[in-house]
């Protein structure tokens, strides 16, 4: 299975309200980065959160980070239409392969 | 405004053909990485190459896939014989991998829809 796996599949919400995404990993990471695509595009990235920290802002994004539990979620604050795509985190351990895995992603509608 | 490219934008095949997917990374970053991504396998890494060397294809099937980095500013990967189940979208992704090998983000290209028939 996946090393990240996002939560929920699917969220639908209105323009203005939060959404919030969860992810949980298996093994140790190193960092874990959240991706956002839209609809027929390649991914962007949004924000890095590396194992040593707990939380990170950038703009109306929040990701927290929590080792123990081995999980991490994004917040997006007052959501906009333009929000809609799908999410996904992206986990980075730095033996084996090396290289980022990612989950499936949540599709994240939000309403105007 | 420095972005991956990559072409063709799309391309349609018949099974048992050659298909060449070219992507140039931006200027400067010293990874590359060669996704592909379908709605059952979500997105799978195919291969990388860092400084041009191919640092791990284990993701790609050798049979019929191959990746080469014939210069820094162009990545290739080709499918010979194409097969249906190839039919995806391929992305390309590079990336500055610092010393100590942590890995930072990664810019992605806007991907190449293959259909193969």
């Amino acid at each position: 299975s996946q090393q990240g796996e996002e939560d929920p599949q699917a969220l639908s919400i209105q323009e203005g309200e939060n959404a919030t995404m969860n992810c949980s990993y298996k093994t140790s990471i190193n960092n874990l980065q959240w991706y956002r695509q839209n609809s027929g595009r390649g991914l962007v990235h949004l924000i890095l959160i590396r194992s040593n920290e707990r939380e990170k802002h950038s703009g109306r994004l929040r990701v927290t980070l929590d080792t123990s539990k081995k999980s991490s979620s994004l917040l997006i604050t007052a959501s906009r239409a333009a929000d809609t795509a799908s999410y996904f985190c992206a986990t980075f351990v730095d033996t084996g392969r090396r290289a980022l895995t990612f989950g499936s992603g949540t599709r994240l509608q939000v309403q105007p | 405004d420095a972005r991956v490219t990559q072409t063709p934008r799309h391309k349609v095949t018949e099974m048992g053909q050659e298909v060449t997917m070219r992507c140039q990374p931006i200027l400067g970053h010293n990874t590359v990485f060669w996704y592909r991504q379908t709605m059952m396998q979500g997105l799978e890494l195919l291969a990388y190459f860092r400084n041009r060397a191919p640092l791990d294809d284990s993701g790609m099937p050798k049979d019929r896939f191959s990746a080469e980095m014939p210069d820094a500013t162009l990545a290739t990967l080709k499918i010979q014989p194409s097969e249906p189940r190839d039919s995806a979208v391929y992305f390309c992704a590079s990336g500055l991998v610092l010393a100590g090998g942590r890995n930072n983000e990664q810019f992605f290209g806007p991907g190449t829809r293959l259909t193969v028939l």
